[in-house]
């Protein structure tokens, strides 16, 4: 299956400030996802991103807040703006796998804390 | 989205058979059911899949009920790196991902 890299795995950040997360996979992919996971809680996706066209996002979930970038089929980055503490958070790639369009390969995830 | 309805905990002891069941009374006939996994300080992580029949795979067992209303993971014998937060997943082909609350495995040596 894909392989994935996710950057930084973790980081503590200051309020208003913001992050970028970097998502690498090893081999193209069509489309990849960007999930927030809240202390405790499960997966919420924040938005879908296909190489050469606008991120689609969810609601709740708005570009200005989570910019996100999918300059070619291997990588993708989401940042993080203007952070708060309910920022804090882990957040995870997810790409489809080799198992194609019947199973997803997930980044080991970023743990985000806004101070 | 079709929901789905896990238990919060489950125990089980270690190598003993483990049934995780999963309520899905609202699945449309192309909704595929999955099941992830998810480990401590992990992502989430595939084990099977299925649409209509039972499947093994080398991880775990998925029983469809007949009616396809509700599921059943069984991990045949739990250890103790199987504790972990399991996910059922109902999904329309192609379509994305979107996680339920899960149930949290708890192996007892």
């Amino acid at each position: 299956s894909a392989v994935i890299s996710q950057k930084p795995s973790r980081d503590i950040c200051q309020r208003g400030t913001s992050l970028t997360i970097q998502c690498q996979v090893d081999s193209q992919v069509t489309m990849m996802f960007w999930y927030r996971q809240q202390p405790g809680q499960s997966l919420t996706l924040i938005a879908t991103a296909n190489q050469g066209s606008e991120a689609t996002y969810e609601s709740g979930f708005v570009i200005d807040k989570f910019p996100i970038s999918r300059p070619n089929l291997t990588f993708s980055t989401l940042t993080v703006s203007n952070m708060s503490p309910e920022d804090s958070s882990i957040y995870l790639c997810s790409v489809e796998g080799d198992r194609g369009p019947y199973g997803y390969t997930f980044g080991s995830g970023t743990r985000l804390t806004v101070v | 989205d079709a929901k789905t309805t896990q238990p919060n905990s489950m125990e089980s002891n270690e190598e003993e058979p483990v049934h995780l069941p999963c309520n899905h009374s609202t699945i449309s006939g192309t909704d595929y059911i999955h099941w992830y996994r998810q480990l401590p300080s992990q992502g989430p992580e595939y084990v099977i899949h299925g649409l209509t029949s039972n499947v093994n795979n080398r991880m775990a067992s998925l029983a469809i009920a007949e009616d396809r209303k509700s599921s059943t993971l069984i991990l045949h014998r739990a250890t103790l790196r199987d504790a972990a937060v399991y996910y059922c997943i109902l999904r329309v082909l192609n379509n994305d991902m979107r996680f339920g609350a899960g149930t949290r495995l708890t192996v007892k040596p």
